[in-house]
């Protein structure tokens, strides 16, 4: 069981604007940075959110993050066909002293 | 870029061995070097890293049976997880937590991924 908890599943048809969500606690989200990322089965995971709203280079503007006390959001906006994947939300808990994944949120583009 | 190698298959109660080899920069980079793993239909699973001068984190649960370290003259970092069981079969991902136009470290923001590689557990 993951400490930080996101909803299984979620769907939007393209255009839409989708918002995934994590839950977490006083040790990791409250008080540390929320990462995100998205997973293409077969593939790398791709980081798209750090710092609960920064983007790197190269990620498009339609992702965005945010957080609020335990919880943290990502928002994908205009969605398209190939936003089709697993996203994962990510932060350091200071009582395991390690880093905890979400159960992840698989996405389909309807 | 990273790449992960190694055996892709392992016996039960034997020893997982991975290898990350890292190019296009150096180990030394103030980065760290991070295994994740993926079990058959389930998530995202850190398992541990390390940092060129010899600090590692570790998963609680993988504590015991985990050892990560860095070779630095073949710029490569490594895996090793004793005593695997079935629940050990994933596809492992090695990556890099860290990034030049990100001075300041955000712990678990991992920015480069290798491709990942099975390895199954099986008798």
């Amino acid at each position: 069981q993951s400490l930080l908890t996101q909803p299984p599943s979620a769907s939007a048809t393209p255009g839409q604007r989708v918002t995934l969500s994590c839950s977490g606690g006083r040790s990791n989200i409250e008080t540390l940075p929320v990462n995100w990322y998205q997973h293409v089965p077969g593939a790398a995971p791709k980081l798209l959110i750090f710092s609960n709203d920064q983007r790197p280079s190269g990620v498009p503007d339609r992702f965005s993050g945010s957080k609020s006390r335990s919880s943290a959001s990502l928002v994908i906006s205009d969605l398209q066909s190939e936003d089709e994947a697993d996203y994962y939300c990510a932060a350091w808990d200071d009582s395991l002293n390690a880093v905890a994944f979400g159960g992840g949120t698989k996405l389909t583009v309807l | 870029q990273l790449q992960e190698s190694g055996p892709r298959l392992v016996e039960p109660s034997g020893t997982l061995s991975l290898t990350c080899t890292a190019s296009g920069g150096s180990i030394y980079n103030p980065y760290w070097w991070a295994w994740v793993r993926q079990a058959p239909g389930r998530g995202l699973e850190w398992i541990g890293q390390t940092f060129h001068r010899g600090s590692s984190d570790y998963n609680p649960s993988l504590k015991s049976r985990v050892t990560i370290s860095v070779d630095k003259p073949n710029n490569r970092f490594s895996l090793k997880l004793s005593y695997v069981t079935a629940a050990d079969t994933a596809v492992y991902f090695c990556a890099r937590e860290g990034s030049p136009a990100r001075p300041n470290r955000v712990r678990g923001a991992f920015d480069v991924w290798g491709p990942g590689t099975a390895v199954a557990v099986s008798s």
